[in-house]
């Protein structure tokens, strides 16, 4: 089966820095995109990794090693409106590639 | 309007009734996927289509149907409805594969 696995709650304070990790045990691999999730709402695309190294976007950036099998995202500057659930996903190889499978999310609330 | 969109947004219904979901997508976009978001579980995937016509089973398939005769609607039916059904349901699109998907704003479903 497929494994991916992300903390399941994180806070910060207002301005600093946090990253949230993601590791995957997957059967194949394609890329790993990043979303952000508020509550109540949809999914929104942040970011889509398929060759290692940092994808720098504003005040925030993912990272990926496909040999460690890890990824993170960093917010920095962290702001009030940052607090929500960041979701990664992997593109896996083969039939499965079409599909997006997705770890538990992390919640990032982000305090005064 | 632009984008893609589900009704109803929010449903409840009884044990044994069937229900069908609706999503629609205006920008024609090739792949279309159901997804279910419970706490505890995150996304998983219902059924993905590849194309019209095209479809196939994702993780959590069993008690849905659905059906693709146009590119821009991906409706997903339970054929009898069961409490552990109740959910937030979401449809997305994506244009490839290397392409980030898009979500609809959910169905929030009740099975009382």
């Amino acid at each position: 089966g497929q494994n991916i696995d992300q903390p399941t709650e994180m806070t910060a304070t207002e301005g600093a820095i946090v990253q949230i990790n993601c590791t995957y045990q997957t059967s194949g691999f394609n890329g790993l995109f990043w979303y952000q999730q508020h509550a109540g709402e949809a999914p929104t695309f942040l970011s889509y990794n398929v060759l290692d190294g940092l994808e720098e976007k504003g005040r925030f950036s993912s990272f990926l090693s496909r040999s460690k099998g890890y990824s993170y995202l960093l917010l920095k500057e962290l702001q009030m409106k940052d607090s929500a659930s960041y979701l990664c996903a992997v593109r896996l190889t083969g039939a499965g590639s079409y599909q997006l499978t997705f770890g538990k999310g992390t919640k990032l609330s982000v305090i005064p | 309007d632009a984008g893609i969109t589900q009704s109803p947004r929010y449903k409840i219904t009884e044990t044994g009734r069937q229900v069908t979901l609706m999503c629609h997508q205006t920008w024609s976009h090739s792949y279309m996927f159901w997804y279910r978001q419970d706490l505890g579980h995150g996304l998983r995937l219902i059924y993905y289509s590849a194309a019209a016509d095209i479809t196939d089973k994702g993780e959590v398939p069993d008690g849905y149907v659905v059906s693709r005769s146009k590119t821009e609607n991906f409706p997903l039916t339970l054929e009898s409805a069961t409490r552990s059904q109740t959910s937030v349901y979401f449809c997305a699109s994506r244009t490839g594969l290397d392409t980030e998907a898009f979500f609809g704003q959910g169905t929030r479903l009740t099975v009382v």
